[in-house]
């Protein structure tokens, strides 16, 4: 199986900073790779898909970037809605595997 | 609109069963790959099955044997049949679409919740 390691664990930033999370794929995923955001108590949401495309209605203040085995995610100015785990997901083989979770708070 | 509606989740003894539905709506569960993603308390995702458009089927490790993925194409409905139910088993389970087929999970249902104990 594919293991998927993100960093950090949880991070506090405050409102209008940069966040960047990172993904390390255990072998080479090429892009197969999305992000997602989950509130508490609700189901996952997709932001990224292919490591860099921004998902329909997604606010452009979130990209990816990244291909092979490092890849790494960006809200490029935190809003308060943006308070959430968020987890990446590799799609090169089955099983599909996801990251830890980065829990985002404001600080 | 694009809708899943999962239900059937509850308390259920260790080594019993349970299965979970589905109910799609705005999109037809038969011509896409649809998957089982669950969630222990507290913990992060965790895949458990798919079930492509031609009908094959495929399980985590953690569930192979005791789990079965299948789909009512006159219902738009997909379910998972669990079955000799573990303590671990305990978790959100949530169903997908998976659009084109690939493993990007765009729509998701709101989840049910399974808890396994005496």
């Amino acid at each position: 199986d594919i293991q998927m390691t993100q960093s950090p664990s949880s991070l506090s930033a405050s409102v209008g900073d940069r966040v960047t999370i990172t993904c390390q794929a255990s072998q080479d995923i090429s892009n197969y790779l999305n992000w997602y955001q989950q509130k508490p108590g609700k189901a996952p949401k997709l932001l990224i898909y292919d490591a860099s495309n921004l998902e329909t209605g997604v606010p452009s203040r979130f990209s990816g970037s990244g291909s092979g085995t490092d890849f790494t995610f960006t809200i490029s100015s935190l809003q308060p809605e943006d308070i959430a785990t968020y987890y990446c997901q590799q799609y090169d083989n089955l099983p599909r595997t996801f990251g830890q979770g980065t829990k985002v708070e404001i600080k | 609109e694009v809708q899943l509606v999962e239900s059937g989740g509850g308390l259920v003894q260790p080594g019993g069963s349970l299965r979970l539905s589905c109910a799609a709506s705005g999109f037809t569960v038969s011509s896409n790959y649809m998957s089982w993603v669950r969630q222990a308390p507290g913990k992060g995702l965790e895949w458990v099955s798919v079930i492509y458009s031609g009908g094959s089927t495929y399980y985590a490790d953690s569930v192979k044997g005791r789990f079965t993925i299948s789909r009512d194409n006159s219902k738009n409905t997909l379910y998972l049949q669990m079955n000799s139910l573990r303590a671990e088993d305990t978790a959100v389970y949530y169903c997908a679409r998976d659009r084109g087929g690939d493993g990007v999970y765009d729509y998701w249902g709101q989840g049910t919740l399974v808890t396994v104990s005496s």
